[in-house]
């Protein structure tokens, strides 16, 4: 398995408050992606980024932020949690941008 | 790990039948499709990819089929074994922009 970990696994949050949920990869991919999955929805992207410093943003970015100040390192921020952004947040990385995308094993935030 | 209680197709075949998932993707301008493998609390794990430029691929135990005319894939998976029972998901790619993933199906094998 590519090494891409998610932290925190678990996470539960009050209506307002902000969260930062991390990913790191140990592979030097260049492209690092954020996605959301929900039932009835699957994966649908929030955020990417396509270098240091370099992000985009996906199908369903209203209410979130990234960083990546490191190639290693993407962060994903709820400003404001609201109890919509329920989910299981996975975070995916590869080299050349396009075709396989390793997952990590997923962050379960729930918001109440 | 993470799983998401989805409410899915779900196709039930017998242990040792062939299995076969069916996807429509929404591009037809895209270029390079993915099935992924999602197991209970994990995250989607690759299976097999196809270009735009072939309409077959093969694998172990597992074959692809690609339909450019209708944007359709197909997942074939002989002789079913009880560790392919999982949410299997297709997913699209136009060069370099993100991996867009369909709602997935979920295979439940009977022993």
């Amino acid at each position: 398995d590519a090494g891409i970990t998610q932290s925190p696994r678990h996470k539960v949050t009050e209506t307002g408050t902000p969260v930062t949920l991390r990913c790191h990869q140990t592979e030097n991919h260049r492209y690092m992606y954020w996605y959301r999955q929900d039932p009835g929805h699957g994966l649908r992207l929030i955020h990417y980024s396509y270098g240091v410093k370099d992000t985009d943003k996906g199908e369903v970015s209203d209410g979130y932020s990234v960083s990546r100040s490191k190639t290693e390192d993407f962060l994903l921020t709820l400003e404001s949690a609201t109890s919509s952004q329920t989910s299981v947040y996975f975070c995916a990385s590869n080299g050349q941008g396009r075709g396989e995308a390793f997952f990590g094993q997923g962050t379960r935030l729930t918001v109440v | 790990g993470e799983s998401v209680g989805l409410h899915l197709p779900t196709l039930s075949v017998q242990e040792g039948d062939n299995s076969i998932i069916n996807c429509a993707y929404s591009n037809s301008a895209s270029d390079y499709f993915i099935w992924y493998k999602q197991e209970s609390g994990k995250g989607p794990q690759f299976i097999i990819d196809i270009r735009s430029n072939m309409d077959k691929r093969q694998g172990q135990r597992v074959t692809v089929l690609l339909n450019k005319t209708v944007k359709h894939l197909s997942l074939q998976i002989a002789a079913t074994q009880p560790g392919d029972s999982a949410v299997y998901f297709c997913a699209e790619n136009l060069g370099n922009t993100p991996l867009v993933f369909g709602k997935g199906t979920r295979l439940s094998v009977i022993a």
